[in-house]
């Protein structure tokens, strides 16, 4: 593993259904982000975690939960999906919490589809 | 708050023609900026970034962009476009207020013609 693996890479769901979306990270570093990319409203943060234990809201949090149990994972969950939801997700990391010159790192992507 | 616009949802030049995709942001405070790149099916890759060091940013595959505080632009540029270029392109800024959260823009698609 090297920066930050997404799975599944790609997801056919039924509406009403959970899932979950996994990321992982092998860089040690302390903040990760779940953003969903849209065509024509390019990446939009939905839940970030500045560190392990805690998380917070971004911009369109509702419909999703994470949790961030230790540094290396930060799992996205979509309780009850609804076709609303279909989109691309990636995960984040950036290579410093307080040097913002950093940039991120991203995860492959997944790309979701809710029928 | 923070925002960032980018002028043109898709743009198409020639190949060997000048790139020059466009973007604008708001922040109260010196920001930071970044263009990343995503090929089809792809996720970001960070193309070039500004944090204040010099206005003129050059980055990966030649392009390069230059932070013009009085515009409050960051525009991305490219001499001569080649086929492998053709992307997606997004702008995203931060600064110390957003504890480092990115803003993207709506992104840009550009295509290369032959």
């Amino acid at each position: 593993i090297a920066g930050i693996t997404q799975a599944p890479t790609s997801q056919i769901l039924a509406a009403g259904r959970r899932m979950t979306l996994r990321c992982t990270q092998d860089m040690r570093h302390n903040a990760m982000y779940w953003y969903r990319q849209d065509l024509g409203l390019g990446l939009r943060l939905i839940h970030y975690s500045n560190t392990a234990g805690t998380t917070g809201k971004g911009e369109v949090p509702d419909g999703y939960s994470v949790s961030r149990a230790n540094t290396d994972d930060f799992p996205l969950t979509l309780a009850s999906a609804v076709p609303s939801q279909t989109s691309v997700y990636f995960c984040a990391s950036p290579g410093h919490l307080f040097d913002l010159s950093y940039g991120y790192t991203f995860g492959s992507g997944t790309r979701l589809t809710v029928v | 708050a923070q925002s960032v616009t980018q002028l043109g949802s898709h743009v198409s030049v020639s190949e060997g023609a000048l790139v020059l995709l466009r973007c604008n942001y708001s922040s109260s405070v010196p920001p930071y900026l970044f263009w990343y790149v995503q090929y089809p099916n792809q996720g970001l890759q960070l193309l070039l970034k500004y944090t204040s060091a010099a206005t003129l940013v050059k980055g990966i595959n030649g392009f390069e962009a230059e932070f013009k505080k009085s515009e409050t632009s960051f525009h991305l540029t490219k001499p001569s476009a080649h086929m492998s270029d053709a992307a997606e392109y997004f702008c995203a800024v931060t600064d110390a207020g957003q504890g480092g959260k990115l803003i993207f823009g709506q992104g840009t698609e550009l295509s290369v013609k032959p």
